[in-house]
């Protein structure tokens, strides 16, 4: 597709329950890079691929995020036994050179 | 620790009349700063954007000021029009980057822009 592409737009989730949310990026993007953004503040980076390699993963916030980018495309963040905490927007961008473009969100809710 | 602070959660203006928002960054290492513009249920779109050799850059109706003694940005709408209301979010990049932009993000502005 034309734009970075996230799925599901919506997911409501029971505390305890794993998750797993997946990103298309732009076609020939390099760069991926997932945000978690908290109703009311700006988003906040998570991790970073270049092709399949994960470079940084220094802002995921425990070991029950875990971010995948088995082939280079495609990226999935699965969340673990999840916690009300981690309610929040997920923002996936790609990126070849310059500025990154971003996804439309996946919006968990977790109850 | 806010690296990138937007004080101003929102700011309303007159249809026509200038939109100021600023922004304002502790991390010396930031070089290039970056304006994304967000509506409901999307996702940030980029805005314009300025690196640190310059103190101004301009787009259409849209201008960055970069002052860096001062580490504060701000953007400019001039004129500005109801389709401009959304939330705009400040964003830096330090050097070591490289050619991947990893962004650290304000907390974002909503601007309103009554007809």
């Amino acid at each position: 597709g034309a734009g970075v592409s996230q799925s599901p737009r919506y997911k409501v989730a029971k505390r305890g329950q794993d998750v797993a949310l997946r990103c298309d990026p732009i076609s020939g993007h390099v760069s991926l890079f997932w945000y978690q953004q908290a109703l009311g503040q700006g988003p906040e980076f998570l991790t970073y691929f270049q092709n399949e390699a994960q470079l940084d993963k220094s802002g995921l916030p425990s070991d029950r995020f875990f971010a995948e980018r088995p082939e280079g495309s495609v990226s999935t963040l699965k969340i673990q036994r999840t916690q009300q905490e981690d309610s929040a927007v997920y923002l996936c961008a790609s990126s070849l050179v310059g500025e990154l473009f971003f996804g439309e969100g996946s919006r968990l809710t977790v109850l | 620790d806010q690296q990138v602070k937007q004080n101003s959660p929102s700011l309303s203006v007159q249809e026509g009349r200038i939109s100021i928002l600023n922004c304002d960054y502790t991390n010396s290492m930031f070089d290039y700063f970056l304006w994304y513009k967000k509506y409901p249920a999307e996702g940030p779109t980029f805005l314009i954007s300025i690196s640190s050799i310059k103190d101004k850059n301009e787009d259409g109706r849209f201008t960055v000021f970069l002052n860096k003694s001062a580490k504060h940005l701000s953007l400019h709408i001039v004129p500005s029009q109801p389709g401009d209301s959304a939330v705009y979010f400040c964003a830096a990049t330090p050097v070591s980057s490289g050619s991947a932009r990893q962004l650290t993000f304000g907390s974002g502005t909503q601007l309103t822009v009554l007809p």
